[in-house]
């Protein structure tokens, strides 16, 4: 079965600075998509950034970034001058086949003032 | 022009009750999803639906039925309520189902409290 994992479920960094949050996932697709969303207090599901398997290059949103390694199936996601409004939970996620996405567990991030 | 939209956006009621919650998107996908986060957050896949048909039916109790009655909109109903089904329930859609290579958007969720 295909699987995200996030091992740290609660991180804090002070505002300005900055942090990366991990994520790795297994799948025996040959061609999938990963995705970070965020969930803040108002519960919206908001995309923040996405990658797509084939493309060798990390994709980059403004101050968020990830860092793709497909050989250890890890998609970290990097958050450059952390915000007030950057505190959330962040799920990773993974296309899976036919019509099917699965998500991480989620990690907790506070930013600090 | 809100893309996906759910109704309500908070709903309490007694055990043992019937009750639905509705779904509408205007991005014209043809993928639709419900999902269940419980307490601890956990995002979990109770159905998708494809063009109207069912797709995805991740081992939910039968007392959970969804409805599609167009591709623009994908209804939860749930029969004799139970304390367990306490959670937000987010309605999400997708387009190209078949080789996803799109991220879904999510409705703002429901937040189901059984009293």
């Amino acid at each position: 079965a295909q699987t995200v994992t996030q091992s740290q479920p609660e991180m804090s960094v002070q505002e300005a600075e900055t942090v990366t949050l991990s994520c790795t996932y297994d799948t025996s697709e040959s061609n999938y998509y990963l995705f970070w969303y965020k969930q803040p207090p108002s519960r919206q599901m908001i995309l923040v950034i996405r990658q797509e398997a084939y493309k060798q290059q990390n994709a980059t949103e403004n101050r968020f970034s990830v860092n793709f390694q497909k050989a250890a199936k890890s998609f970290s996601l990097k958050i450059s001058d952390s915000q007030l409004g950057d505190t959330a939970m962040y799920f990773c996620a993974s296309t899976s086949g036919t019509y099917k996405y699965i998500f991480g567990t989620g990690t907790r991030l506070k930013v600090l003032a | 022009d809100t893309a996906v939209s759910q109704t309500p956006k908070y709903l309490v009621t007694q055990m043992g009750n019937d009750k639905s919650i509705k779904c509408e998107q205007n991005l014209g996908h043809d993928t639709m999803y419900w999902y269940k986060q419980d307490s601890k957050k956990f995002l979990k896949i109770m159905f998708s639906y494809n063009n109207k048909e069912l797709i995805i039916n991740e081992t939910v109790p039968n007392r959970f039925s969804p409805k599609s009655p167009d591709k623009a909109h994908l209804n939860l109903h749930i029969n004799s309520l139970e304390l367990g089904d306490s959670a937000v329930y987010f309605c999400a859609s997708s387009q190209g189902g078949r080789l996803i290579n799109q991220p879904q958007h999510f409705g703002d969720g429901t937040r189901l409290s059984i009293l």
